[in-house]
């Protein structure tokens, strides 16, 4: 299993542009969501996904829009990039174990917003 | 380069030494915590959870503890040994949800 994937690895954009950063895993879990990390912030969760065809917001959803049309895959765009959004995103995945199965983090994307 | 870090508290001690991480949690209705540790440039790994009818889990030279009454949760690494250098979150899930709400992390550095 490769486990949760995520592309690209290091991104930067100007400030308007759009992009899509890519998550996959091959673990068959129903649960996958997004973060963003921050110095002296944490993980923030942005938007989650319980199932294909099912997404949510999370705490920082402005700016960020995601779909699942499948199992493996849940893509998050940035329709119009700010300096704001200048993070690491972390890609997870879990089980839906009722919500207390380990979750496993993808390597993360380093996008730099100019 | 680093992902998180600039601002963090940080804990140094001597490899070898035993080391302790503490985290307050917010939610007293939170019902499940784990530690993550994360090395530079790489995602959150998981390290060791424990569920709120405990109050202590061991596993493999971690012991995790856990105060109900004052929302406090610690993260004990023994023999702290070079590889163990990172940054350890934890993380609660409220048990009325699903989400992790994750702390700012702790900054663990292992001098030789």
């Amino acid at each position: 299993n490769a486990g949760v994937t995520q592309t690209p690895k290091f991104q930067v954009l100007k400030t308007g542009q759009s992009m899509t950063l890519q998550c996959a895993q091959d673990m068959n879990h129903e649960y996958m969501s997004w973060y963003r990390q921050d110095p002296g912030m944490g993980l923030r969760l942005i938007h989650y996904s319980v199932g294909a065809g099912i997404t949510d917001q999370g705490e920082v959803p402005n700016g960020y829009n995601v779909s699942r049309s499948t199992t493996e895959d849940f893509p998050l765009r940035l329709l119009s990039a700010a300096p704001s959004q200048t993070s690491v995103y972390f890609c997870a995945s879990r089980a839906a174990g009722g919500g207390r199965d380990t979750q496993y983090f993808g390597p993360g994307t380093r996008l730099t917003v100019l | 380069g680093e992902s998180v870090g600039l601002h963090l508290p940080t804990l140094s001690v001597q490899e070898g030494d035993n080391s302790i991480i503490n985290c307050a949690y917010s939610n007293s209705a939170s019902d499940y915590f784990i530690w993550y540790k994360q090395e530079s440039g790489k995602g959150p790994q998981f390290i060791i959870d424990i569920r709120s009818n405990m109050d202590k889990r061991q596993g493999q030279r971690v012991t995790v503890l856990l105060n109900k009454t004052v929302k406090h949760l610690s993260l004990q690494i023994a023999a702290t040994q070079p590889g163990d250098s990172a940054v350890y979150f934890c993380a609660e899930i409220p048990n009325y949800g699903q989400n992790f709400v994750f702390g700012p992390g702790t900054r663990l550095s292992v001098l030789p």
